[in-house]
């Protein structure tokens, strides 16, 4: 079946501008993860959505990024005012049930901030 | 609080012969733990992954790794690598809370030469 669709699969940015990134899970998931890979950092937990529940965003490092999951199915992470520190690749990952061990990532958004 | 530490940050091997790729962990309580591996320009991908049951978990591709308490370690192996298996490891921690919020290791690049 279809695995998690992210878009779009690079984004060059100038610094200062907004950006959307869009994540697509697997059907029936109804936990959604963001997840953001730098050279710097390594891969850092973002936030978690879990069917209507307020969303876990303790991992968002700064008051520029926000994420919502529409109808509990897409999700879209947005980031404010970009910087360059904020270049890195944003992972999505959908898991079936909530406290479900298995993680299935999308190809990620490969975000270049200029 | 969590952690993982991956003790190579590279490895490098002949293809036929072993790999060995390490890994310790800190929690506060029994974790759960997984090997993910991310080929180039790839999404990532669960090789494996230890949930408190046997403690050799077999995955995908002929890996394997043991959970060993005493030594808090998680490593991973294989008898024999394969030029495709050259790729990007990480060790993962599960976090605190009942949905796994995922905590990576730094990652180990695993190079394979013919």
């Amino acid at each position: 079946g279809a695995g998690v669709s992210q878009s779009p699969s690079n984004k060059v940015t100038e610094k200062g501008k907004d950006v959307e990134l869009r994540c697509d899970p697997i059907s029936g998931h109804t936990a959604l993860y963001w997840y953001r890979q730098s050279l710097g950092q390594g891969l850092e937990f973002l936030i978690y959505f879990q069917g209507n529940s307020a969303p876990d965003k303790s991992g968002l490092p700064s008051d520029r990024f926000s994420a919502e999951r529409t109808g509990g199915s897409v999700s879209t992470l947005t980031i404010q005012r970009t910087q360059q520190e904020d270049s890195a690749v944003y992972l999505c990952a959908s898991s079936p049930t909530p406290g479900a061990d298995t993680q299935y990532f999308g190809p990620g958004t490969r975000l270049t901030v200029l | 609080a969590q952690s993982v530490t991956q003790l190579d940050s590279h490895v490098s091997v002949s293809e036929g012969t072993p790999v060995l790729l390490r890994c310790n962990y800190s929690s506060s309580y029994s974790p759960s733990l997984f090997w993910y591996v991310q080929h180039p320009n790839k999404g990532l991908q669960l090789l494996l992954k230890y949930t408190s049951a046997a403690t050799l978990v077999k995955g995908i591709n002929g890996f394997e790794a043991e959970f060993k308490k005493s030594e808090t370690s998680f490593h991973l192996t294989k008898p024999s690598a394969h030029m495709s298996d050259a790729a990007e490891y990480f060790c993962v921690v599960s976090g605190p809370g009942g949905y796994n919020k995922l905590i990576f290791g730094a990652g180990t690049r695993l190079a394979v030469h013919p």
